[in-house]
């Protein structure tokens, strides 16, 4: 049973639109990471979110908090094909253990 | 945000060889360190955390005797795939966490072929 349930998958659109990325669990987390990996590279942190109902903005991305600290959401506007990458959600429902969604991989084509 | 190295980036080795990856926290002091596996195209599978001065902890399916893993510093972590066999051929990521602020740091990882 994946704890992080993440959604979708794969996601490939054009260059300009908006999409939104889901990270959700039946657990309480005391932080959701988002991270964005590229091939051959290690995930690089994008943000943190600690405070349930949380939104933090980071250019064209914006992430939310669930007010029941259960579930997190990622969504970009006007998408680049820079965007394009592996991302990942994480929390430490467990002291000190992250655990990973299975990834959302996307791509943005010109 | 903190910096944390792998090394080697790349590794090729025959099988029956050992090999030893290097995890190091840069500009902080890491009590504890993580250590995944990551198969194409699919999430970060967590191996063991790794602590210094003591035992590091396997997660389960996880040989201990076949990945072995040193945390002799505060900066650094090692881990040793011994005897090695093609199917151990992966990409191998560390972390290193921020306890303040609930983060970790990844490093950018070692990609393992074992001919």
């Amino acid at each position: 049973t994946q704890l992080l349930e993440q959604s979708p998958q794969f996601l490939s659109i054009q260059e300009g639109e908006n999409l939104t990325v889901y990270c959700n669990s039946s657990s309480v987390f005391s932080s959701l990471q988002w991270y964005r990996q590229e091939p051959g590279e290690g995930p690089v942190l994008l943000v943190t979110v600690v405070t349930g109902g949380e939104v933090k903005k980071l250019k064209r991305l914006t992430f939310q908090f669930g007010d029941a600290r259960k579930d997190s959401s990622l969504h970009i506007t006007a998408a680049q094909p820079g965007d394009t990458g592996l991302y990942l959600c994480a929390g430490a429902p467990i002291a000190q253990k992250l655990v990973f969604g299975q990834g959302t991989r996307l791509t943005i084509n010109p | 945000g903190a910096v944390v190295s792998q090394h080697p980036s790349w590794v090729i080795c025959k099988s029956g060889t050992s090999v030893k990856i290097e995890c190091r926290s840069l500009d902080f002091q890491a009590t504890t360190m993580f250590w995944y596996r990551q198969f194409p195209k699919q999430s970060l599978m967590l191996m063991a955390t790794s602590n210094e001065g003591s035992k590091a902890t396997y997660e389960q399916g996880v040989e201990k005797d076949k990945f072995l893993i040193n945390h002799a510093s505060l900066t650094l972590s090692t881990l040793t795939v011994t005897s090695a066999h093609p199917e151990d051929s992966s990409f191998y990521i560390c972390s290193a966490p921020d306890w303040g602020i609930e983060t970790q740091y990844f490093g950018p990882g070692t990609r393992l072929l074992v001919l």
